[in-house]
């Protein structure tokens, strides 16, 4: 298994440019999430979906949308990017129930944006 | 709302010295508590989880930690570190409902000396 994959791993983009973050996972886990990462604030959720078709909010999800079409992949978007984007973007996968609290993450993906 | 403090940014301890990381969380009801570990340029990994019973716990890699409601701490150990152990260390607490979503606490980097 694979486990969480994220595409790309590095990207530099512009101000104003949009871009996708794709996020899959082989376990068939029901719950997906986005965090961010930036230096002295640990990981902070975006925004997560507990099941194919659903998206909600999370802490910081200003700027950024997310789609989950289908159960093994979540994809986040930045439709017009600002520099304070610039971060280190994590996806985590759980199952659902009680168990879910142990989550799956990704390699990251390491966002740059000029 | 639910917040998780490691008071300490850095901590550089000399291979086979012990090893305590400090994690304090605020809660309202009993909290379900974690540990996660993020080696260089790579994604989270569980160490160990707390959710009742039992306050001290074993995890992976040879780590334990002690929950101690009256002091709202949730600190890791080690006896014996390893130069493998540098990382960065992770503690969260997790929200009760829907999502199982997390709350993560700014972080620890260990650094281990030969």
């Amino acid at each position: 298994n694979a486990g969480v994959t994220q595409t790309p791993k590095f990207r530099v983009l512009k101000t104003g440019q949009s871009m996708t973050l794709l996020c899959a996972q082989d376990m068939n886990h029901e719950y997906m999430y986005w965090y961010r990462q930036d230096p002295g604030m640990g990981l902070r959720l975006i925004h997560y979906s507990v099941g194919e078709g659903t998206t909600a909010k999370g802490e910081v999800p200003d700027g950024y949308n997310v789609s989950r079409l289908k159960k093994q992949n979540f994809l986040l978007g930045l439709e017009s990017a600002a520099p304070s984007q610039t971060s280190v973007y994590f996806c985590a996968s759980s199952e659902a129930g009680f168990s879910s609290y142990e989550q799956y993450f990704g390699p990251g993906t390491r966002l740059t944006v000029t | 709302a639910q917040s998780v403090t490691q008071p300490d940014i850095h901590i550089t301890v000399s291979e086979g010295a012990s090893l305590e990381l400090r994690c304090n969380y605020s809660y309202g009801a009993t909290p379900y508590l974690f540990w996660y570990v993020q080696s260089p340029g790579q994604g989270l990994q569980l160490l160990l989880k707390y959710f009742s019973g039992d306050t001290l716990v074993q995890g992976i890699k040879g780590f334990e930690a002690e929950f101690k409601r009256s002091q709202s701490s949730f600190n890791l150990r080690k006896p014996s570190v390893h130069w493998s152990d540098a990382a960065e260390y992770f503690c969260a607490v997790g929200e009760t409902g829907t999502a199982s979503k997390l709350t993560f606490g700014t972080g620890t980097r260990l650094q281990v000396t030969l």
